[in-house]
Order: structure tokens, then C-alpha cells, then sequence
């Protein structure tokens, strides 16, 4: 079965310490998607990328967060320095691009808790 | 920003048809209604989609009125296994692909 992964799974980690997220997304899939989900907020979108280029990232606070896409089976989500308030569960999403109205398919989360 | 309104919560008994409304007053002609759920904790799945017909696959069925500004998304035998936030989001197909999420309606199936 096809599907995206993302690791860690869980992370547990000081306040100040630098956060790296990884996502391995579906093959041939050309959208990457981060997401962040929290009880007050819901499911926000931080940033996408399609053909690994970043086309939309208004939704992530630019200070400390970044997103990259090292190569096509490789998305990185990074927080640095990381805060209590980013205690959330961060999902990764990819799907086929632009006229193609198809589903997009989720990881499984990585859960962050900052102390 | 969400363009859809939905219940914050419906119930369900097992067995039965669960039908989950949403509006999508403000939905453009280049827009698809889009459903996904979330159960508990993990990604959320993608259930069905459409832009004017009704459509069915193995899991839902999308019923989509004439002028287009409501749907309802109907699972036609509700198990406890279909427990789950539903999220109806409106998303652009030529264009952006981002998908928006709302708020969703948490199903409740019970026994």
C-alpha cells in the first residue's frame, strides 16, 4: 500500500531546541502539503509545495519556522528555536498537482510536545 | 478560509443511514465539494468528492442540490468504526490546491 510517511512519530523536547520534521510523500505525487493540528485551532495549513517549489507558506510563522523539499521523496518541516505554543500534531499530505481533482493522501502525524 | 458550515455534532445509530449536511452558499462554479473524515488521532482520509452530480463509491455517498449551495454526504450503514469528525471543504481544482479545513461535524455511532 502506497502511503505518506512521516517520522518522528513523537517528540518530546525543551523549549529552544531545534525540531525537525520529516516526510517521505507518495511516489509520483507531486503536491506536499504540512499541516498542524491543535484543540483550539483545528487543522491549519502552514505551507505547500508542488514540484517541489513552495507556493504558498502564509500560513507558517516565518520567524522560526521553515520548509524545504530537499528532493522529490523528501519534505522537511524545521522549527528553530521551538516553543511550548508549537506543541501540536504536525501532518504531512501529497497528491497529484494542479487539474488533477483527486485525494489527497495523510500521513499518520508527528506529535510534538515542547516544554 | 472555511466556506462551509456544518453541524458541530450529530449522532447515529449503528446500522443506519447517517446523513451529514453542509452548506456551501458562496461555492463558485470551479469549485468541488470535497469530504474527509478524521478518526481519532490519526491523518484524515479522504471520502468522496464531486462538482454538480451525486456520487457514490464504496464508502459515501454525495448528494449535491441543483443550485449547488448544499450537500450532504450519506453513509448508507453507519458502524462504530465510522466514529469520526467529517470535514466538507469547497477547493478550487485549476488553481490552488489547497484544501481548507473547517471545524467538521463529529459523528457519534452508537450501538
Amino acid at each position: 500500500d502506497a502511503r505518506v510517511t512521516q517520522t518522528p512519530r513523537h517528540k518530546v523536547t525543551e523549549m529552544g531546541q531545534e525540531v525537525t520534521m520529516r516526510c517521505q510523500p507518495i511516489l509520483g505525487h507531486n503536491t506536499v502539503f504540512w499541516y498542524r493540528q491543535t484543540m483550539m485551532q483545528g487543522l491549519e495549513l502552514l505551507a505547500y509545495f508542488r514540484n517541489r517549489a513552495p507556493l504558498d507558506d502564509s500560513g507558517m510563522p516565518k520567524d522560526r519556522f521553515s520548509a524545504e523539499m530537499p528532493d522529490a521523496t523528501l519534505a522537511t518541516l524545521k522549527i528553530q528555536p521551538s516553543e511550548p505554543r508549537d506543541s501540536a500534531v504536525y501532518f504531512c499530505a501529497s497528491g497529484l498537482g494542479q487539474g488533477a481533482p483527486g485525494e489527497l493522501f495523510f500521513g499518520e502525524g508527528s506529535r510534538l510536545t515542547v516544554l | 478560509d472555511a466556506k462551509t458550515t456544518q453541524p458541530p455534532s450529530m449522532d447515529c445509530a449503528e446500522g443506519r443511514a447517517a446523513n451529514l449536511p453542509c452548506n456551501h452558499s458562496t461555492i463558485s462554479g470551479n469549485e468541488y465539494v470535497y469530504w474527509y473524515r478524521q478518526i481519532h488521532s490519526q491523518g484524515p482520509q479522504y471520502i468522496i468528492h464531486g462538482l454538480k452530480n451525486n456520487e457514490t463509491n464504496e464508502m459515501a455517498s454525495l448528494i449535491i442540490t441543483e443550485d449547488r449551495k448544499s450537500s450532504t454526504l450519506i453513509l448508507p450503514h453507519a458502524t462504530l468504526r465510522d466514529t469520526a469528525v467529517y470535514y466538507c471543504i469547497v477547493r478550487v481544482v485549476y488553481g490552488s490546491e489547497k484544501l481548507v479545513f473547517g471545524k467538521g461535524t463529529k459523528l457519534t455511532v452508537n450501538p
